[in-house]
């Protein structure tokens, strides 16, 4: 139980172009979901946190109008990169806080992202 | 706040050693501590977590690691490396200003045959 389906799993843009990423829960309500972004080689950054019907909030030195979170349902997280640039090309991970006291988080496979 | 670090961006093991990988975390909180590993271009995979009770946690696929409040330690241990554990593991402790999971940079675990 308590997958997170995360789509697509890699995609190539032009530079200027948007790309939007989704996390579905499939099988449990996600009423919150981060959004972390891995360099190569490296660990995952946090992003921003998206909650079910409210703004996102975003970490400092992230773009909030390049990085655009939608969490419009409790199963449907999204992340639009808008405007792409070849420094925008990272690894992009979506995880869902679970709830009931399970103290556990779930994670999508992540989305590859290469602009070029 | 919250930190993890992991010793050693890279361990290297032959195929049937014992596997040791450290993290040390910094908590202002009782800690819940995980331990996930992570394949190429995939998502994270829990292995275990501690959260109370029991300082002895198994997990899947062999692994085990022990909270040790005194040292700030949660290592991950498995008694015999296959080549199937060759991949990255990254510890995290709970307690993000968000409630988000702080991860350490990960160690890059190769297993030679």
């Amino acid at each position: 139980g308590a997958v997170v389906s995360q789509h697509p799993s890699w995609v190539i843009c032009k530079s200027g172009t948007s790309v939007k990423i989704e996390c579905r829960s499939l099988d449990f309500q996600a009423t919150t979901m981060f959004w972390y972004r891995q360099f190569p080689k490296q660990s995952l950054m946090l992003m921003a946190t998206s909650n079910e019907g409210s703004k996102a909030t975003y970490e400092q030195g992230v773009e909030k109008d390049k990085f655009l979170i939608n969490h419009a349902s409790l199963t449907l997280s999204t992340l639009t990169v808008t405007s792409a640039h070849p420094e925008d090309s990272s690894f992009y991970i979506c995880s869902a806080l679970l709830q009931g006291g399970t103290n556990g988080y779930t994670f999508g496979s992540g989305t590859r992202l290469t602009v070029v | 706040a919250q930190s993890v670090t992991q010793l050693g961006s890279h361990v290297s093991v032959s195929e049937g050693a014992l596997v040791l990988l450290r993290c040390n975390y910094s908590s202002s909180v009782p800690p819940y501590l995980f331990w996930y590993v992570q394949y190429p271009n995939q998502g994270l995979q829990l292995l275990l977590k501690y959260t109370t009770g029991a300082t002895l946690v198994k997990g899947i696929n062999g692994f085990e690691a022990e909270f040790k409040k005194s040292e700030t330690s949660f290592h991950l241990t498995k008694p015999s490396a296959h080549m199937s554990d060759a991949a990255e593991y990254f510890c995290a402790v709970s307690g993000g200003s968000q409630g988000n999971l702080i991860f350490g940079k990960g160690t890059k675990l190769s297993v030679k045959p």
